[in-house]
């Protein structure tokens, strides 16, 4: 069964820094999406992306954050300069189109901001 | 703005009895309600969905019904085994939009 594969597994950086999380979304897939969950709480949505730009964002994704395809396969989240509230699981997800109902989430990537 | 409450919060059952962990939404544009299991430091994983257009669905030990009118859905694990135990979370959408969490239930099943 293809997958939504996420690099790296956990990442710790200092607070401030810039961080780049990558995702491999299915292959056949156009859609795609950032959500994250901070330790103990609800998953909470990121952005959605098509067609090489957002099409929906959430208060959460603010300034600091940035999405981008920069080749066929990947699909990236920066966020700027981390804080220590960014401390969270991220989570990538892919559909084939916006109206497929359902959608599979990567395995994730825990950040930690030190 | 859109709204997700789950109920309960914890639940906790003897092996082999039955949970219902009920989700209720504001959005009355909703027309996809999923459920997702997420286990300790793994990623939610769907397990059973629904659309508008249908008012229950089973698959083996778990369902989930739909009240549309009400703007409720609930999903019910028969014989629960030690397995179930995970939190359990609600996300409806509506057509082309994001899934809405809801704030989880945590449900422990002892052996």
């Amino acid at each position: 069964e293809p997958e939504v594969t996420q690099t790296p597994s956990h990442q710790v950086t200092q607070m401030g820094q810039e961080v780049i999380l990558r995702c491999v979304p299915i292959s056949n897939h156009l859609y795609f999406y950032w959500y994250r969950q901070i330790l103990g709480q609800k998953v909470e949505f990121l952005v959605s992306f098509y067609n090489n730009e957002i099409s929906e964002k959430s208060e959460i994704f603010d300034d600091q954050f940035s999405v981008e395809r920069p080749d066929g396969s990947n699909f990236t989240l920066k966020i700027r300069s981390t804080k220590l509230e960014d401390s969270a699981m991220y989570f990538c997800a892919s559909s084939e189109a916006p109206g497929q109902y359902g959608y599979t989430f990567g395995s994730g990537t825990r950040l930690t901001v030190v | 703005g859109e709204n997700v409450e789950q109920h309960p919060s914890t639940l906790s059952v003897q092996e082999g009895d039955s949970a219902v962990i009920k989700c209720t939404y504001s959005d009355s544009a909703s027309n996809y309600f999923p459920w997702y299991k997420q286990e300790l430091g793994k990623r939610p994983q769907l397990i059973i969905d629904i659309r508008s257009n249908v008012g229950e669905k089973k698959d083996q030990r778990i369902a989930v019904t739909l009240n549309k009118t009400a703007k409720h859905f609930s999903l019910h694990i028969t014989e629960t085994q030690p397995e179930d135990s995970a939190v359990y979370f609600c996300a409806p959408r509506r057509a082309g939009g994001k899934l809405i969490f809801g704030q989880g239930t945590e449900l422990s099943v002892k052996p």
